[in-house]
This record gives C-alpha cells, sequence and structure tokens, in this order.
C-alpha cells in the first residue's frame, strides 16, 4: 500500500541554521512528490513538486528537495530558517493514475529567534 | 485574482443537525476534493470530483455528503450520521486530466466545532 512518513513531529532550529525535514514514501512506481506548508488556521501552500528530470528541485522561499530513489526519499532542505518559516510541512505524494494524493502527517517547526 | 475561497471561516453545529460548507474556485479547474484534518493526522480525503454531476467517495466519507452541479463550485455537507464532525475541512482544486500529476491548490478552510 502506498504511504508516506515524516518520521519527525517536531522541530526546533535556531534562526539562520540549516534545516532539513525528512519525508519517505512507499510507492511502486515513479511517485509524483510535493511538499506544502501550511500556517496555522491556514490552507496549504505548495512549496514544491517533483515530477520527473533533475532530482533536486527548487522552490519558493528559498526551500528545495532532493529526490532519491535508492532511498525512497524527498527531504526538504533550506540553507538559512528564517522565523517567519515556522509552521507545519506536509510531504504528499500523487499516485500515477488517480486524483488521490497520500500525505504524511507532517512535520511542525518551531524557529528560535 | 483566481483561487479557491470556503465559507463560512468557523461553523457551529449543533447535535442531530446537517451543515454544509461551502467552495468556490475561479481558477477553471475540473476537478476538486474535500479533505478533512485533525492534529496529528495529516490531511484524508473524504470525496473528490473529476468533472461537473459526477464525484467519488474518498477515504473517509462515511456521515458526509456532496454535490457538483456547476464546475465553480463543490459544497460538502456534514450530516448528522458524522459523529465526530469536529476538524478543519480543506477544499482544493486541480485542473484535472493527469492522474497524479497534479497539483492540487487549497482553500484556507473551515473550522467546524460541535456545540
Amino acid at each position: 500500500a502506498q504511504s508516506v512518513t515524516q518520521p519527525d513531529i517536531h522541530i526546533t532550529v535556531s534562526e539562520g541554521a540549516s534545516l532539513e525535514l525528512r519525508c519517505n514514501y512507499s510507492y511502486g512506481a515513479t511517485p509524483y512528490l510535493f511538499w506544502y506548508v501550511q500556517s496555522p488556521g491556514q490552507g496549504l501552500q505548495l512549496l514544491l513538486k517533483y515530477f520527473s528530470g533533475d532530482t533536486l528541485v527548487q522552490g519558493i522561499k528559498g526551500f528545495e528537495a532532493e529526490f532519491k530513489r535508492s532511498q525512497s526519499s524527498f527531504n526538504l532542505r533550506k540553507p538559512s530558517v528564517h522565523w517567519s518559516d515556522a509552521a507545519e510541512y506536509f510531504c504528499a505524494v500523487g499516485a500515477s493514475g488517480t486524483y488521490k494524493y497520500i500525505f504524511g502527517t507532517g512535520t511542525r517547526l518551531k524557529v528560535l529567534a | 485574482d483566481g483561487g479557491i475561497t470556503q465559507s463560512p471561516k468557523y461553523l457551529f453545529r449543533k447535535e442531530g443537525q446537517n451543515v454544509t460548507l461551502s467552495c468556490e474556485q475561479n481558477l477553471n479547474h475540473d476537478a476538486m476534493y474535500w479533505y478533512r484534518q485533525d492534529p496529528g493526522q495529516g490531511l484524508r480525503l473524504i470525496y473528490y470530483s473529476q468533472i461537473v454531476n459526477d464525484f467519488q467517495k474518498g477515504d473517509i466519507a462515511e456521515g458526509y455528503s456532496v454535490s457538483r452541479e456547476k464546475k465553480e463550485s463543490f459544497p460538502l455537507t456534514v450530516t448528522s450520521a458524522q459523529k465526530n464532525p469536529t476538524a478543519f475541512y480543506l477544499c482544493a482544486s486541480s485542473l484535472g486530466g493527469s492522474r497524479g500529476a497534479e497539483t492540487q491548490y487549497f482553500g484556507p478552510g473551515t473550522r467546524l466545532l460541535v456545540l
């Protein structure tokens, strides 16, 4: 069965520090991969997506993610975190042939001043 | 500006009452979705619609109903059969036609609370 795992429920980093949020997926074919960000009480905003091609994907707000097929991972990174990055981050997989996304349970990021 | 609107922002339901959440999009998207979000559980799909006058159940459709009479609108009714309706409800849309390889765009959400 398809699944998405975000192993870290909470992460705390200092402002200016680097960030990596982990995402592992289980899917038999080539997945379509997404990262979304959600501020409290708000909808989800797309940060970046991977469909094919270059495995290092650039997104908005200085985020990037790398697709590693051998590790079934799609980790999100940012070299220097800003206080405004504090939010909840969701990884999702789109399954070929369906309209369904499978979402991870999210990682809540706290940024220390 | 193109986007997805959801109303109301907060909704209160009494026991035994049906309530309807509104979702409208002006992105000219064919596909629309309803998700339920509970703390620590991510997003779960309630219903989705690929085209007007057609919709399919998602993973947690029991106690919910939808209609898709217009391309722009996809209202969700939370019926009295849904025993635990307190949650944050998110509507989304996508272009349609490229299953799996589509970006879903989300509305701002409606928080439903039980009185």
